[in-house]
């Protein structure tokens, strides 16, 4: 079975532009989440979708923004960037049964 | 508020050392704990824990959870330094949340 896979690993933007991540998930896993990852902050939680619907919300701005579509990939924008927001992003999915979750290898982010 | 808490936050040991992480928990309808290995890239699943006094096993890394005083300790004998890693703990509820902990960073010295 493929991974989790993040298109793309690498990024580099500058302040006020936008950006959007991709996730697809392991087959058959139908819930995705987006995680920010800084050495500061560690793993923090930007919320969950699962068919199409987001589920949960970590305590991030508006700018940050996700869906679902029906093929259970996910993507995350972020808009009007800022310096703040260079990290590691984090993508993870779960099938509904067991809290488990499978990470893929992450978009690192730089904002110039 | 939910929260994990993991401790130490960083630690150094040598080569053959047994080093024990530890992940206390508050979380509200918990389901599971769930402990994590992050070396330069993604986390990579380790165990997931969800009754008390129950062992988990892989090699030289153990896992158990005591659900009455709400922890978890993650022990690991005869450390590589391929065992140089940040370790992660979190813990899922049954609204599907799941907290992490910030982590351990534990370095193996040769």
């Amino acid at each position: 079975k493929a991974g989790v896979t993040q298109t793309p690993r690498y990024l580099i933007k500058t302040r006020g532009q936008q950006v959007t991540l991709s996730c697809s998930p392991i087959s058959g896993h139908r819930s995705v989440s987006w995680y920010q990852q800084t050495p500061g902050q560690g793993l923090q939680f930007l919320f969950e979708y699962f068919s199409e619907t987001q589920r949960n919300k970590g305590n991030f701005p508006g700018r940050f923004s996700g869906r679902q579509f029906s093929n259970s990939r996910s993507e995350m924008n972020v808009s009007t960037l800022e310096l703040g927001d260079s990290a590691l992003y984090l993508c993870a999915s779960r099938s509904t049964e067991y809290n488990e979750q499978f990470f893929g290898p992450g978009t690192r982010l730089t904002v110039l | 508020e939910d929260k994990v808490v993991q401790s130490p936050l960083s630690l150094v040991v040598h080569e053959g050392d047994t080093v024990t992480l530890n992940c206390s928990y508050e979380v509200t309808n918990f389901r599971s704990l769930l402990w994590y290995k992050q070396e330069k890239k993604a986390p990579t699943f380790l165990f997931m824990l969800t009754s008390s006094g129950i062992e988990k096993k892989s090699g030289r890394l153990s896992s158990i959870l005591d659900k009455k005083e709400l922890f978890s300790i993650l022990n690991i004998t005869a450390t590589q330094t391929g065992d140089s890693a940040v370790y992660l703990c979190a813990v899922g509820n049954r609204d599907d949340k799941i907290i992490f902990g910030k982590g351990t960073r534990l370095h193996i010295l040769p």
